[in-house]
């Protein structure tokens, strides 16, 4: 079974400073990999995915990451945050569709 | 516009006593999910269904049981047996290499 291992539990930055929210993973077989947002005592929404392809991949609200298959990490940035990104962040893997393993979590706050 | 919705958001229990938590899509989904959610310890599987009439036991599947008769419900019980049921409950659909959907959750609290 695959593990996922988000290295910071919590993550506070000023706004407008770039972020890093890191993510590492266990297996190095082919995988799926998602980084989803969780606002309080909501549903997790979809930030962005890699499939295949490219490894640099581009998501919703200005968020990216990277897929670094020899690290096997997936780490989520953001050149310049906003309040309004403040919430928690889940990284999650599958490995072709089957099942998903999700990470802790990091509870992002944004410093006005 | 296509979703998942589980019902009730905010449900109370007293002890002893089985809730069956709703969780319905519309997405033509032909996997579903029941996770668990606590502070600080991220989402945990508790049950997985792939196709109707066929589910596996996830990472803490004591004290739960579910159904699913038809692709689009996929019922979640609480029972008794399950000592510590505060939590919030997430159910989320899924199918070939699309990312899973989740529904808004249900907040279950024991009294």
């Amino acid at each position: 079974a695959q593990s996922v291992t988000q290295l910071d539990s919590q993550v506070p930055v000023f706004e407008e400073a770039p972020v890093e929210l890191r993510c590492n993973y266990s297996s190095s077989v082919s995988v799926y990999l998602f980084w989803y947002v969780q606002y309080p005592n909501q549903g997790l929404q979809l930030l962005l995915k890699y499939l295949s392809g490219s490894t640099l991949v581009k998501g919703i609200n200005g968020f990216e990451a990277e897929f670094n298959k020899s690290q096997t990490s997936f780490h989520l940035r953001k050149p310049s945050v906003h309040i309004s990104d403040t919430a928690e962040y889940f990284c999650a893997v599958s490995e072709e569709g089957n099942q998903f393993y999700f990470g802790t979590g990091t509870s992002l706050t944004v410093i006005p | 516009d296509g979703g998942i919705t589980q019902s009730p958001k905010y449900l109370f229990r007293k002890e002893g006593q089985n809730v069956t938590l709703s969780c319905e899509q519309n997405l033509n989904h032909d996997a579903m999910y029941w996770y668990r959610q606590d502070p600080g310890q991220g989402l945990r599987l508790i049950y997985y269904s792939q196709i109707v009439n066929d589910f596996q036991k996830g990472d803490i599947a004591e004290g739960y049981s579910v159904s699913r008769e038809k692709k689009e419900s996929f019922p979640l019980t609480v029972t008794s047996a399950q000592k510590n049921p505060t939590a919030f409950y997430l159910c989320a659909s899924s199918t070939g290499t699309v990312a899973p959907v989740f529904g808004p959750g249900t907040r279950l609290t024991v009294l």
